[in-house]
């Protein structure tokens, strides 16, 4: 069983292509974040989501979309790809307000722009 | 700067040996979390350690926390080769947002 789930596991494309990396959890989290991780391995927070709602936002170009239909999905849509996005992407999650903050972390989407 | 800077980015060990990575950090936390990345996937909590603990143990790990001196330490001991993995520590400042700032980690090599 699967907790934090994401879709593709890699993702090639041109430079200038819009592309989507889709994530799940199945784990009854309230909380959802994306991190992108880049070729030295350094982990930043890009969003996070807390029942549907922006609770997270750092500094992103705003070509990168965040959409969150429900509290188990978070997915995250990228316009205009550049070179620079190559990196991998990760989703996580956590439950909030429980006196911990774990976050599980899905196995990642390595985007490549070519 | 970054929160959450480990030491050393890279260490070598033989199986059996004590590994120990230490990280810092920039401001005040809430707690201090550390993380284990398999090459290729994606990161494991390992265990996670409050402000107000000095010490911290989870079977073969052992983590302490210096709030004076913003600093933690992660030690595995007894190593075995699968322990081979990046470790990172994540700080939380607290708040409502859950934020964990990671550092760059530490690769670990473990060789039998």
């Amino acid at each position: 069983d699967t907790a934090v789930s994401q879709t593709p596991k890699y993702l090639v494309t041109q430079m200038g292509n819009d592309k989507s990396i889709k994530c799940e959890q199945n784990l009854g989290h309230d909380t959802m974040y994306w991190y992108k991780q880049d070729s030295k391995k350094f982990l930043k927070i890009m969003f996070s989501y807390n029942n549907k709602e922006l609770i997270i936002n750092e500094t992103v170009p705003n070509r990168f979309s965040p959409k969150s239909p429900d509290k188990a999905h978070l997915n995250l849509h990228i316009n205009s790809l550049e070179l620079g996005d190559s990196a991998v992407y990760f989703c996580a999650s956590s439950q909030l307000g429980q006196g911990t903050d774990t976050q599980y972390f899905g196995p990642g989407t390595r985007l490549t722009v070519l | 700067s970054q929160q959450g800077e480990e030491d050393p980015q890279a260490l070598s060990i033989q199986e059996g040996e004590n590994a120990t990575m230490n990280c810092s950090y920039k401001t005040s936390i809430n707690n201090l979390q550390w993380y284990r990345q398999n090459s290729g996937r994606g990161l494991v909590h390992l265990i996670l350690i409050r402000s107000n603990e000095r010490e911290k143990h989870s079977g073969r790990l052992r983590v302490t926390l210096d709030t004076s001196k913003k600093s933690s330490s992660l030690l595995i001991t007894a190593s075995r080769a699968a322990d081979t993995a990046s470790y990172f520590c994540a700080s939380n400042s607290g708040g409502s947002n859950y934020k964990l700032t990671f550092g760059k980690g530490t690769l670990l090599t473990v060789n039998p």
